[in-house]
């Protein structure tokens, strides 16, 4: 069975840093691009970061960009992602989430890990 | 910056019809975003229902299908069910490596 499991959330103050770890199982994870998709308290979904299967292309959305790091680690069949700065509008639950390679950019869900920044 | 919209909220007897939309605040989606949407149940993990543009996720009853629909991506509900009442995303592909979620539609099954 496919699981994503994240892990490494908690409480932050503003302008500091948290790192979040996904490990994945049951599914080949060196194969396909992996991605963070956030949901603040209340909100909707956010797109946050993707990252290739090499880990050599990286993206962000634009918002982030200088702050969120995304890296992976296929030989342990993990996922990071590096939270730099943080502030207050950071709060949210973060998905880890695998993409398939027929345009399914949403695969399968962790279940998600509360990162809460806040003085 | 392109916004993808979506309606804040729908409402859907038992066992009716609705149809659920995604558009662009600037020009119009086509099948060249491989528009992807997702349900959330209030509590609960996103998950997958339609991605590039019309073909269902494993395990999704037919009930849910994918369209283009003049301007817009659509997702229809066919004979709606109370387990239906969720939020629904839509997701569109920007560029390599970026996509951008719609606000959600909260629906209800009333």
């Amino acid at each position: 069975e496919e699981q994503l499991v994240e892990s490494g959330g908690g409480l932050v103050q503003p302008g500091g840093s948290l790192r979040l770890s996904c490990a994945g199982s049951g599914f080949a994870f060196s194969n396909f691009n992996m991605r963070w998709v956030r949901q603040a308290p209340g909100g909707g979904l956010d797109y946050v970061a993707n990252i290739s299967p090499d880990g050599r292309d990286k993206h962000y959305v634009d918002s982030l960009k200088g702050r969120f790091t995304i890296s992976r680690d296929n030989a342990k069949n993990s996922l990071y992602l590096q939270m730099n700065n943080l502030r207050v509008e950071d709060t949210a639950v973060y998905y880890c989430v695998r993409a398939s390679s027929d345009w399914n950019p949403l695969h399968s869900w962790g279940q998600g890990a509360q990162v809460t920044v806040s003085s | 910056q392109t916004v993808v919209t979506q309606e804040p909220s729908l409402s859907v007897s038992p066992g009716g019809t609705v149809t659920l939309t995604c558009g662009l605040s600037s020009g119009s989606v086509s099948t060249n975003y491989h528009p992807t949407w997702c349900q959330q149940t209030p509590g609960q993990t996103p998950h997958t229902l339609i991605y590039n543009t019309n073909t269902r996720s494993s395990g999704v009853p037919d009930r849910f299908s994918g369209s283009i629909v003049g301007n817009r991506a659509a997702l229809t509900i066919t004979g709606a069910q109370a387990e239906d009442e969720s939020d629904y995303y839509c997701v569109l592909y920007m560029r390599p490596g970026i996509w951008v979620f719609g606000g959600g539609t909260r629906l209800t099954v009333l």
